[in-house]
């Protein structure tokens, strides 16, 4: 079956440090691609996606970019902020006859220190 | 602001009360999901109502029982749950158009303790 794995963490940085958060999946076809982000006590919030390849997603100074030579779609950030501290998921989307299947990685705890 | 509502943000319960999760969405979406998660995990899917076709994740316990009255709401209801269900039930939209690409919309949860 369909699969995403990434760096589970937790990454520590400092202030304005580069990000980098290593996913790559296991799919049969072409998914779509997502990053969603979670703080402390809320729901998933869409970061950025990407629907074919070669696509780059990108929002709020993140980008990431669908490989599929490499089957990946890594997360990065050239300064990050005290403000970014959350925990990121990597996920992908699946067609099925009922709608979508939606596919996590299981998590990447990122801790900002200013 | 999120786009899906969810209501309660917390609920405790004993195990053997009956209570409702809620949902609401006003995008137009035609799909709704309920996900499950556990502390330091990834969401999991437990059900699907896409095109007013109810699907299952055939893991979930019988015990939760979804619910959609119209294309805008969803419901789990819930009954003699165990410690085990204590967890964030989430719940999101999509478009749902079939082969669909487009992302979910989450809500904030519901934070469910059962004593």
């Amino acid at each position: 079956g369909n699969s995403v794995t990434q760096m589970e963490g937790p990454v520590t940085l400092s202030e304005e440090a580069f990000l980098t958060i290593n996913c790559t999946y296991t799919a049969t076809g072409y998914p779509s691609l997502f990053w969603y982000v979670q703080y402390p006590g809320e729901g998933l919030q869409l970061l950025l996606k990407a629907t074919k390849a070669d696509d780059k997603g990108s929002n709020k100074g993140f980008e990431a970019t669908y490989r599929k030579e490499t089957t990946s779609f890594h997360l990065e950030k050239g300064s990050v902020q005290v403000s970014d501290s959350a925990v990121y998921f990597c996920a992908l989307s699946d067609r099925l006859n009922y709608g979508q299947n939606f596919v996590f990685g299981p998590g990447t705890r990122l801790s900002v220190l200013p | 602001d999120t786009e899906v509502t969810q209501t309660p943000k917390h609920l405790v319960m004993g195990m053997t009360n009956k209570k409702s999760l809620k949902c609401e969405q006003h995008m137009g979406h035609r799909a709704m999901y309920w996900y499950k998660q556990k502390a330091k995990k990834p969401p999991e899917l437990m059900f699907v109502y896409s095109y007013e076709k109810l699907s299952i994740n055939e893991s979930v316990p019988s015990r939760f029982s979804p619910e959609c009255p119209n294309s805008s709401l969803l419901n789990l209801h819930l009954h003699a749950l165990q410690p085990e269900d204590s967890a964030l039930y989430l719940c999101a939209s999509s478009q749902g158009t079939p082969y669909s690409n487009q992302p979910q919309h989450f809500g904030d949860g519901t934070r469910l303790s059962i004593l």
